[in-house]
């Protein structure tokens, strides 16, 4: 069964706009992170937050954790045409190796 | 340096023949794992290989998936006798050494085609 639920399914927005993803967990986790796809084809490890961590950034980038509500967000500023994609929160619990993924955010940035 | 790579990076194939598919992971890193994407199913975990130990074989699907990692490299992922329902993306990655918060880096995937 999927662990992650990204919210939402899809999101449409103009070049320049932010964009914010919603992931949301079931258990117990070691740490969650964020992958972008495109085309349906490889994954691209963009952040990785551990659960004593609130909050990252990389370049355009902002991963919040939020373990009471067992959620994150990832947040792109300024977006750009070059971000659509699909985007998925995958988990991390323990020891455990297996990343339990989302199904799924799909972003189109329109230019 | 060169990132994991697949091959073929598309296999359409007949049903009730077998495939095999390959994974070159990241020189250096110990931990392989093969995870399939499929439309109704999302990305599953398939088998996970950290250096000489026994592989961790639980999210195969049926006795027809096999996997093996020579020499702790190159992995092959084989299916037996495919069925239209093995159509999905075979995607591999490697990580450093296999830790809970170790990053996991993804191949471009084999898309399977089973007609």
């Amino acid at each position: 069964s999927q662990q992650g639920e990204e919210d939402p399914q899809a999101l449409s927005i103009q070049e320049g706009e932010n964009a914010t993803m919603n992931c949301s967990y079931k258990t117990s986790i070691n740490n969650l992170q964020w992958y972008r796809q495109n085309s349906g084809r490889g994954l691209v490890h963009l952040i990785l937050i551990r659960s004593n961590e609130r909050e990252k950034h990389s370049g355009r980038l902002r991963v919040t954790l939020d373990t009471s509500k067992k959620s994150s967000s990832l947040l792109i500023t300024a977006s750009r045409a070059a971000d659509t994609a699909s985007y998925f929160c995958a988990t991390g619990a323990g020891s455990n190796y297996k990343l339990t993924f989302g199904k799924g955010t799909l972003l189109t940035v329109n230019p | 340096g060169a990132g994991v790579s697949q091959s073929p990076s598309n296999k359409v194939t007949e049903k009730g023949k077998d495939v095999e598919l390959r994974c070159d992971p990241i020189s250096g890193h110990t931990a392989l794992y093969w995870y399939r994407q499929s439309l109704g199913q999302g990305l599953e975990f398939l088998i996970y290989f950290q250096g000489n130990s026994a592989p961790d074989k639980s999210g195969l699907p049926s006795d027809r998936f096999s996997a093996e990692r020579t020499g702790g490299s190159v992995s092959t992922l084989t299916i037996q006798r495919t069925q239209q329902e093995d159509s999905a993306v075979y995607l591999c990655a490697s990580s450093l050494v296999g830790q809970g918060t170790d990053t996991q880096y993804f191949g471009p995937g084999t898309r399977l085609t089973v007609l």
